[in-house]
């Protein structure tokens, strides 16, 4: 089945500094992929869309700025949180709609703390 | 605006059937969809609904009323691997999905 995989799994880093997850859809072609991020025991909070090729389209509150966001190829996408903060520790989820036919597929997730 | 609704927290026995409602108002319904997300990992997909009635995936089932804008989940025969929180999930006019806040299901032995 069509598979996404999200990379790192959990990351630490310093305040300040930058980090980059990346989004890669395996086995298929995704023209847009969504960015999420996960307070605990909270839903999942949409931040961005993005679309291969163009800029993203980012969520209102959502400061475009620091949550960089990448979709230069049809099989990836990033996101890189620019210097960070601890209050940016969260858990990151992208997902993917496949070119062909509307379904979404989710990555693992990441676990991003900043220390 | 729009918004998914569904109970914080249903608690069941082992064994028993539980049903987790999700009310939506949104721009558009392209279809309303299951997940479940165990602490710490990302949510995986269980149903979709894009016409009204119930789709049936083994213990799982999810029903669709779009004149009601009603969905539910049942689980039956309920196992403890299934203590996760469950989102519904509204995809609107722009192909995006709209998220429930999730129901935390506890089941005790």
């Amino acid at each position: 089945g069509a598979v996404v995989s999200q990379h790192p799994s959990r990351v630490i880093c310093k305040s300040g500094t930058s980090v980059k997850i990346e989004c890669r859809s395996l086995d298929f072609q995704a023209t847009t992929m969504f960015w999420y991020r996960q307070f605990p025991k909270k839903s999942l909070m949409l931040m961005a869309t993005s679309n291969e090729g163009s800029k993203a389209t980012y969520e209102q509150g959502v400061e475009k700025d620091k949550f960089l966001i990448n979709h230069a190829s049809l099989t990836l996408s990033t996101l890189t949180v620019t210097s960070a903060h601890p209050e940016d520790s969260s858990f990151y989820i992208c997902s993917a709609r496949a070119s062909e036919g509307n379904t979404i597929y989710f990555g693992e997730g990441s676990w991003l703390t900043v220390v | 605006g729009q918004s998914l609704e569904q109970p914080s927290e249903v608690t069941a026995v082992e064994g028993a059937i539980v049903q987790i409602n999700c009310t939506y108002q949104t721009s558009g319904f392209y279809g309303l969809s299951w997940y479940q997300q165990h602490d710490g990992g990302a949510p995986t997909f269980l149903s979709y609904n894009a016409l009204d009635g119930l789709e049936e995936t083994g213990r799982f089932s999810s029903f669709l009323s779009r004149s009601d804008s009603y969905g539910y989940l049942l689980l039956q025969e309920l196992q403890m691997k299934d203590s996760a929180s469950y989102f519904c999930a509204v995809r609107d006019s722009n192909y995006q999905l709209i998220w429930g806040a999730g129901t935390k299901l506890i089941i005790k032995p």
